[in-house]
């Protein structure tokens, strides 16, 4: 079954212990990006990967990292949580084609809390 | 920049009815996707409907569909026949190709909180 799958699902952590929610996918996407879920503001996006090795900022990149060393794999890492980056976030995958990509398929989301 | 406005927080509709929710879009591009996606109370994020922009013909998913204006840039989502399932917060989203200009990436409306009421 094609799928993206996040772990974990939910987390409650403490402020300034690193952390690390994992994404994979089984499409062969190109593409993957990290959004963050809030109350009143949608989606936003993190980081994105046009590919292996390929990263970049997306609108609220402050306070995260990503990396991708497979193409099926990334991971978002919070090196200091902090309580604003309490959230839902959504891993998403999407295949390019020509010049346009396809609709994003995403994960189950992580809720996050940090105290 | 690209924004994506939906400009009804909170909607609500009996069943069997017909809803329609709105969206409106700004982009200097020509060439883009738009999208519906749906998320239940689950948090899953579900592709709805799907519509490319140089494409004139509203595209069409059983139930739900859209009025694909781009001169005006709108794009509303009709859910006909609605039902309790249909019950959900429904995005509004808007992707633009790689290679003309800034990050690839869906930019997405603040929602709106659909209930389907029995």
């Amino acid at each position: 079954e094609a799928q993206v799958t996040q772990n974990p699902r939910y987390l409650i952590t403490v402020t300034g212990k690193k952390l690390t929610v994992t994404c994979s996918q089984n499409m062969n996407h190109e593409y993957m990006s990290w959004y963050r879920q809030d109350p009143g503001l949608g989606l936003r996006q993190i980081y994105y990967s046009m590919n292996v090795e390929v990263t970049d900022k997306g609108d609220v990149p402050e306070g995260y990292k990503v990396s991708r060393k497979e193409k099926r794999n990334f991971p978002l890492i919070l090196e200091s949580p902090s309580p604003n980056q309490t959230s839902l976030y959504f891993c998403a995958s999407s295949l390019k084609r020509g010049l346009l990509t396809t609709e994003a398929f995403f994960g189950q989301g992580t809720r996050l809390t940090v105290v | 920049a690209q924004t994506v406005t939906q400009s009804q927080p909170e909607m609500s509709v009996q069943e069997a009815e017909t809803v329609t929710l709105s969206c409106t879009y700004d982009t200097s591009e020509n060439n883009y996707y738009l999208f519906w996606y749906k998320q239940p109370p689950s948090r899953q994020m579900i592709l709805v409907i799907r519509q490319e922009a140089y494409k004139q013909q509203n595209a069409t998913e059983n139930r739900f569909s859209v009025n694909f204006q781009k001169a005006a840039k709108s794009f509303s989502l009709k859910i006909s026949d609605s039902q309790l399932g249909d019950t959900a917060m429904y995005f509004c989203a808007l992707i633009l190709p790689f290679t003309q200009g800034g990050s690839e990436k869906l930019v997405f409306g603040k929602g709106t909180k659909l209930t389907v009421n029995p």
